[in-house]
């Protein structure tokens, strides 16, 4: 149980295009998402907290225009990089957090390597 | 200053040996603590979960342990595979804003045969 998946699992886009990554709770219901983001050799860092239904949260630093959060059901939250540039490719991880779990604890998707070229 | 400090921040042993992960932090009042396993390309998944309360947490050859005097958690691993090869992550949730994971910046865990 408590699966989580993301499509695509890389991507490859010009600058200037946008691209849309999925996350999925495979077998739980979520009503919040999370959305992180990790350069080489460095550990994950959050960029902004998904709820279902209502506006993300954002990290201090990570600009909500340039990546929208859509969190449309209990078990999708979609992430758009809108008009990508090469510093933006990385690798993005998304997790899932079950409703009224006590633990807080977070599943984590696989991960989507991002290339701008 | 990170919250999470992780030591070493890489480690290389042979097949077969045992090997021992250190996490210190700072984050106080915390829940509990977690070790993730990261491989390579890959989002981490969850080797242990401990409370505050708990001094000791075993997942197969994986075995956390955790001193809230010392502030301190170590990751042990027994008979190294070559599959252990990952970046190991410990991660602290303070009690306040429970949401947010504070991480370490990962010990690189090489086995060579």
């Amino acid at each position: 149980g408590a699966v989580v998946s993301q499509h695509p699992s890389w991507v490859i886009c010009k600058s200037g295009t946008s691209v849309k990554i999925e996350c999925r709770s495979l077998d739980f219901q979520a009503t919040t998402m999370f959305w992180y983001r990790q350069f080489p050799k460095q550990s994950l860092m959050l960029m902004a907290t998904s709820n279902e239904g209502s506006k993300a949260t954002y990290e201090q630093g990570v600009e909500k225009d340039k990546f929208l959060i859509n969190h449309a059901s209990l078990t999708l939250s979609t992430l758009t990089v809108t008009s990508a540039h090469p510093e933006d490719s990385s690798f993005y991880i998304c997790s899932a957090r079950a409703n009224r779990d006590p633990t807080y604890e977070q599943y984590f998707g696989p991960g989507t390597r991002l290339t701008v070229t | 200053k990170n919250q999470v400090e992780q030591s070493p921040q890489s480690l290389i042993i042979l097949e077969g040996k045992n090997c021992t992960l250190q996490c210190n932090y700072t984050v106080s009042p915390f829940s509990n603590l977690r070790w993730y396993k990261q491989d390579t390309g890959r989002g981490p998944v969850s080797l242990t979960i401990m409370t505050f309360s708990e001094n000791t947490k075993s997942n197969g050859r994986y075995t956390a342990t955790l001193d809230a005097d010392t502030k301190q958690s170590s990751l042990h691993i027994t008979a190294s595979q070559l599959s252990d090869s990952a970046s190991y992550i410990c991660v602290v949730i303070p009690v306040f804003r429970a949401q947010k994971l504070v991480f370490g910046q990962g010990t690189r865990l090489t086995i060579n045969p």
